[in-house]
């Protein structure tokens, strides 16, 4: 059972514009949401979470956005950059420091 | 670096022989993670330790899997007796024991190929 899935496997957006990953969860117990980037051959790269006490959290360039009653969540980037063209990862955990649950990746290119 | 750091880097094995990976966490963080990521997926959670306690185990880890931290700083995850489905990335991370954001940092793992 896929409990966090990430419905789009490849996102293409111009260099400059708004990218805008989508995650939906299954799991009511979910209660601390994270994004992580990951380039080839390397682990993933802790980018920003967000608790279910809240709604939205900023940090620069990057928002992340939670729906809890549609169980979904967002990662908004503004504006985007050649360099943020990587595979994205939502994670989910019942606790903050509990195991993580991902889903499948969204590929993320930005054209110049 | 004060990384995770992970070794080695790539192990390509036959089946059937065992294997022993190393992950050293980032100091002082007293909470450490393994993961496995197989092509097309994101990492799914396999252990976790709390210091030297395994604190939890995935129905992924099966008897071949074993995984150890024994002083609390780095950990070792071994397979025995591996087969073509053992081959995957094998991720290490690891948290701090502060406040409610442990964020989980991960080392840049290792590939094991079995053959």
């Amino acid at each position: 059972d896929q409990q966090v899935k990430q419905n789009s496997p490849s996102l293409s957006v111009q260099e400059g514009r708004i990218s805008i990953l989508n995650c939906d969860y299954t799991n009511s117990m979910f209660d601390y949401f994270l994004w992580y980037k990951k380039y080839p051959a390397e682990g993933p790269t802790f980018l920003i979470s967000i608790s279910s006490i809240k709604d939205k959290n900023e940090d620069g360039r990057f928002t992340v956005f939670l729906n809890k009653s549609a169980k979904h969540l967002s990662l908004h980037i503004v504006p985007s950059q050649p360099g943020d063209s990587a595979v994205y990862f939502c994670a989910a955990s019942e606790v903050s420091y509990g195991k993580l649950t991902f889903g499948q990746g969204t590929i993320l290119t930005v054209h110049p | 670096d004060t990384g995770v750091s992970q070794d080695p880097r790539h192990k390509i094995t036959k089946r059937g022989q065992n294997v022993t990976f190393r992950c050293d966490p980032i100091s002082e963080h007293n909470r450490l993670y393994w993961y496995r990521q197989t092509l097309g997926q994101g990492p799914e959670f396999l252990t976790y330790f709390q210091n030297e306690a395994q604190l939890e185990k995935s129905r992924l880890l099966s008897d071949r899997f074993s995984a150890e931290r024994p002083k609390g700083s780095f950990s070792t995850l071994e397979i025995q007796r591996t087969e073509q489905g053992d081959s995957a990335m094998y991720l290490c991370a690891s948290s701090p024991q502060r406040g409610p954001t442990d964020t989980q940092y991960f080392g840049p793992g290792t590939r094991l190929t079995v053959l």
